[in-house]
């Protein structure tokens, strides 16, 4: 079974500043996706970027980075000048592909709050 | 297109009602999805369907029943609610993974069970 574990529970940040949220997860599956989630205060479910784990670029969003790195089985979100619109919860998730469906293991989640 | 959509957003319940949380998608995907988010537990999945008239369990399905009649809907039904069944339930909707390909999941904006 696939785990996914986020090891910081809250974290906080300085406007402008930037910010590295961690994630690692355990699988024996070679070929998967991985994500990161944000849910803002208004609990919606809002998908923030992803990696296709046969790639070797890391993924990039905007301001938002991811450094992975698939022999140490981690995935990490960088969110670069960080804003007050990105206080929220940061899920990350790990998805596999299994006989036409996708089946996504969340982890526990990171509280991230940005400091005016 | 309305996306996601959940109703109630808020429910209430005594131990041992039963009732039935409503999702909707307008966006003809074949694969939907329930979820319960717990406080430090991230989203667990309850059950899940790839298509009409086919459903299966999740991690943690124990007091929830599901069925799938038609692609746009997908009813989560509790049979007798738990104080433990207290949470917050997303339902999810995405195109099915065809060759390993992932396709991005859709939440509802949940609906949040308090069970007294």
């Amino acid at each position: 079974a696939q785990t996914v574990t986020q090891s910081q529970p809250e974290m906080s940040v300085q406007e402008a500043e930037t910010v590295t949220l961690s994630c690692t997860y355990d699988t024996s599956e070679s070929n998967y996706y991985l994500f990161w989630y944000k849910q803002p205060p208004s609990r919606q479910m809002i998908l923030v970027i992803r990696q296709e784990a046969y790639k070797q670029q890391n993924a990039t969003e905007n301001r938002f980075s991811v450094n992975f790195q698939k022999a140490a089985k981690s995935f990490s979100l960088k969110i670069s000048d960080s804003q007050l619109g990105d206080t929220a919860m940061y899920f990350c998730a790990f998805c596999r592909s299994s006989g036409g469906y996708q089946k996504v293991t969340f982890g526990t989640g990171t509280k991230l709050q940005v400091i005016p | 297109n309305a996306g996601v959509t959940q109703t109630p957003k808020f429910q209430v319940l005594k131990t041992g009602q039963s009732m039935t949380l409503q999702c909707a998608q307008d966006m003809n995907h074949e694969y939907m999805s329930w979820y319960r988010q717990d406080p430090g537990m991230g989203l667990r999945l309850i059950h899940y369907s790839v298509g009409a008239g086919i459903t299966d369990q999740g991690e943690v399905p124990n007091g929830y029943n599901v069925s799938r009649s038609t692609t746009e809907d997908f009813p989560l039904r509790l049979l007798s609610a738990a104080p433990s069944q207290t949470s917050v339930y997303f339902c999810a909707s995405s195109r099915t993974g065809m060759g390993g390909m992932y396709n991005e999941q859709f939440f509802g904006p949940g609906t949040r069970l308090t069970v007294l």
